[in-house]
């Protein structure tokens, strides 16, 4: 089975750095997807984490250790904009490859 | 704009009804997936289709049904209706069934069923 941990809320400040953890334990894993999703919106592909390590992508960077079966988002430089839902999502290793995702963090940036 | 079109964006049925979502993948996108998200809950994985067959399924009721066109286009059905069916739709698109970083899921804008 998936089980996918993220904190449920969170809180930051404009211009702050906030980062977003997430940890997973699933029957084989196959990579680490983080999606941004507005209210009512749909999700939007942020990053991709397969490897050990940081990917960084302009403000947003994500880390990933398969070992603790741990990832996090990093949001520098925090905009207003960047208050939405943040999905962290495992794909597992069966033969379907299929995405599942956490409850998200609902990240409010305040002025 | 994701390039996955869904319709309609929002539906409002009675309980006991059938209603049918429709979903156009991103073009040159082979694999749909179609995902079910109530307030407050993470998107939970219904079913997918790759080029036309059934790939894998997650926790589809037994009333849902869906299906994968020649044209690629996809449709859920949803069967006897019920009030805790009320969710936002999704479905989402990629080259490959695998979404690897290169290939990551791109979805539509949702459709939100309301049964009342």
């Amino acid at each position: 089975g998936q089980n996918i941990d993220q904190p449920t809320e969170m809180t930051a400040t404009e211009g702050a750095i906030v980062q977003i953890n997430c940890t997973y334990q699933t029957s084989g894993f196959n990579g680490l997807f983080w999606y941004q999703q507005h209210a009512g919106e749909a999700p939007t592909f942020l990053s991709y984490n397969v490897l050990d390590g940081l990917e960084e992508k302009g403000r947003f960077s994500s880390f990933l250790s398969r070992s603790k079966g741990y990832s996090y988002l990093l949001l520098k430089e925090l905009q207003m904009k960047d208050s939405a839902s943040y999905l962290c999502a495992v794909r597992d290793a069966t033969g379907a490859n299929n995405l599942f995702f956490g409850t998200g963090t609902r990240l409010t940036v305040i002025p | 704009d994701s390039g996955v079109t869904q319709t309609p964006k929002h539906l409002i049925t009675a309980t006991g009804q059938r209603v049918t979502l429709r979903c156009s993948p991103r073009s040159g996108d082979l694999s749909v997936y179609w995902y079910q998200q109530s307030l407050d809950q993470g998107l939970q994985f219904l079913i997918q289709y790759y080029n036309g067959e059934e790939r894998a399924k997650g926790n589809i009721l037994e009333r849902f049904s869906a299906q994968q066109f020649p044209d690629l286009h996809s449709e859920l059905n949803l069967s006897s209706l019920e009030l805790g069916d009320s969710a936002l739709y999704f479905c989402a698109s990629s080259v490959r069934p695998e979404g690897t970083y290169n290939s990551p899921l791109h979805f539509g804008n949702g459709t939100r069923l309301t049964v009342t």
